[in-house]
């Protein structure tokens, strides 16, 4: 069965220092995997997905990814955080095309930047 | 463009009563939809989804059912509502599974 981990619950950061969100996932077959976040009482909103080719890609407000197929991992980074970007990130991961539509989420990872 | 609408945005209801959430997407067609619940600010865990008319699968056993009666139209309902179905509810809709997906601003039932 396919699955997400997001293995902490919160990550505190300084301002201006770097951000790691980390992401393990558990899929038959290729995955394909994203990365999103929400603010409080709010949808959740895309920032970047892997599908396949380079294993670094980038995506929305500063933010990157890098897959890692030996390690099941897909951890989310930026190299200076914002006070703004405080909010909650989930992983995400969907099996290949012959495997259904289903859409996976990990637990989510609460995010804390302090000036 | 594509929209997503998901109403109420809010419910109160009591124990034992029925339920109907509905979303609906707009500027798009055949999506693939979900419902998902989202307890106490974090996880999502995965209610139901449809990639098509009339097919519905799913994920979790519980008092609550989905319909797609149209291509673009995602209805969650209960016939007698239990406290633990309290939670803040999202739609979403993509394409298949190498596009991303959108969500709905979600509801959030109380049930009292």
């Amino acid at each position: 069965a396919q699955s997400v981990a997001q293995p902490e619950d919160q990550v505190n950061v300084a301002e201006g220092n770097p951000l790691t969100v980390k992401c393990t996932y558990s899929v038959s077959g290729n995955p394909y995997l994203f990365w999103y976040v929400q603010y409080p009482n709010r949808g959740l909103q895309f920032l970047l997905k892997y599908i396949t080719g380079d294993n670094l890609v980038k995506g929305s407000y500063g933010f990157e990814a890098e897959f890692n197929k030996s390690q099941t991992s897909f951890h989310l980074k930026k190299p200076s955080a914002l006070v703004s970007d405080s909010a909650l990130y989930f992983c995400a991961v969907s099996p290949p095309y012959n495997q259904g539509g289903k859409l996976i989420f990990g637990q989510g990872t609460e995010l804390s930047v302090k000036p | 463009s594509q929209t997503i609408h998901q109403w109420p945005a809010t419910l109160v209801q009591p124990v034992g009563s029925p339920l109907s959430l509905e979303c609906t997407v707009e500027g798009t067609s055949n999506p693939n939809l979900y419902w998902y619940r989202q307890a106490a600010g974090r996880g999502l865990q995965l209610l139901f989804y449809s990639v098509g008319i009339g097919q519905i699968s799913s994920e979790v056993p519980q008092n609550l059912s989905a319909s797609r009666p149209q291509d673009r139209q995602f209805i969650l309902s209960s016939k007698k509502l239990l406290l633990s179905d309290s939670g803040f509810y999202l739609c979403a809709w993509n394409q298949g599974p190498v596009t991303e997906a959108f969500f709905g601003q979600g509801t959030r039932l109380t049930v009292v």
